[in-house]
């Protein structure tokens, strides 16, 4: 596609419950992230992959938080039983291997 | 690690005057130093970026920065302000080992008044 893809683009989900989000990234990437990025602050990073491998989930804050590239292409994040503190933007990026990343518009989550 | 610090939360420039926006970083090595745009509702746009060569870089939308290792600076300057440009800028910091995780300031959200 013509830029990096999410959906969906906002998300209320009730506290406890689980939310997939999806990201597309631009055709031939090889490098894939996921930021969060937290009302009035700047992103963080949570994880990257190349290809289908996951090589940094550093920036994950708890075995609550998934991401998968199982085909080295489309990537989902999973948070599970959602609570207050995970309602964020969070932003998905891609490239091509050893240059600049390409943001998607985001994903808003709400937890409620 | 590393770290972004971005000590203007707002500002406010008349439209056509000069704009500075200040990032300073701290990173044992030379950075990869990034400058991005956040308008409402939108994702990312990168403005500039500094890897190496030249300290003064020039980026999109009239947008330069200059790279200042004495002072851990990479401050953005654009001479006439545009209402269009009124949004979000995020300074980052990435390892110069690649893009693989870049490291964000606070962000300084830019007004533009008539």
């Amino acid at each position: 596609g013509a830029g990096v893809s999410q959906s969906p683009r906002y998300k209320v989900a009730k506290r406890g419950q689980d939310v997939a989000l999806r990201c597309d990234p631009i055709s031939g990437h090889v490098s894939l992230f996921w930021y969060q990025q937290a009302l009035g602050q700047g992103p963080e990073f949570l994880t990257y992959f190349q290809n289908e491998a996951q090589l940094d989930k550093s920036g994950l804050p708890s075995d609550r938080f998934f991401a998968e590239r199982p085909e080295g292409s489309v990537s989902t994040l999973k948070i599970q039983r959602t609570q207050q503190e995970d309602s964020a933007v969070y932003l998905c990026a891609s490239s091509l291997e050893a240059s600049e990343a390409f943001f998607g518009q985001g994903t808003r989550l709400t937890v409620v | 690690a590393q770290s972004v610090t971005q000590p203007d939360i707002h500002i406010t420039v008349s439209e056509g005057a000069s704009l500075e926006l200040r990032c300073n970083y701290s990173y044992g090595a030379t950075p990869y130093l990034f400058w991005y745009v956040q308008s409402p509702g939108q994702g990312l746009q990168l403005l500039l970026k500094y890897f190496s060569g030249d300290t003064l870089v020039q980026g999109i939308k009239g947008f330069e920065a200059e790279f200042k290792r004495s002072q851990s600076s990479f401050n953005l300057r654009k001479p006439s302000v545009h209402w269009s440009d009124a949004a979000e800028y995020f300074c980052a910091v990435g390892e110069n080992t690649g893009f693989q995780k870049l490291v964000f300031g606070t962000g300084t959200r830019l007004l533009v008044s008539p």
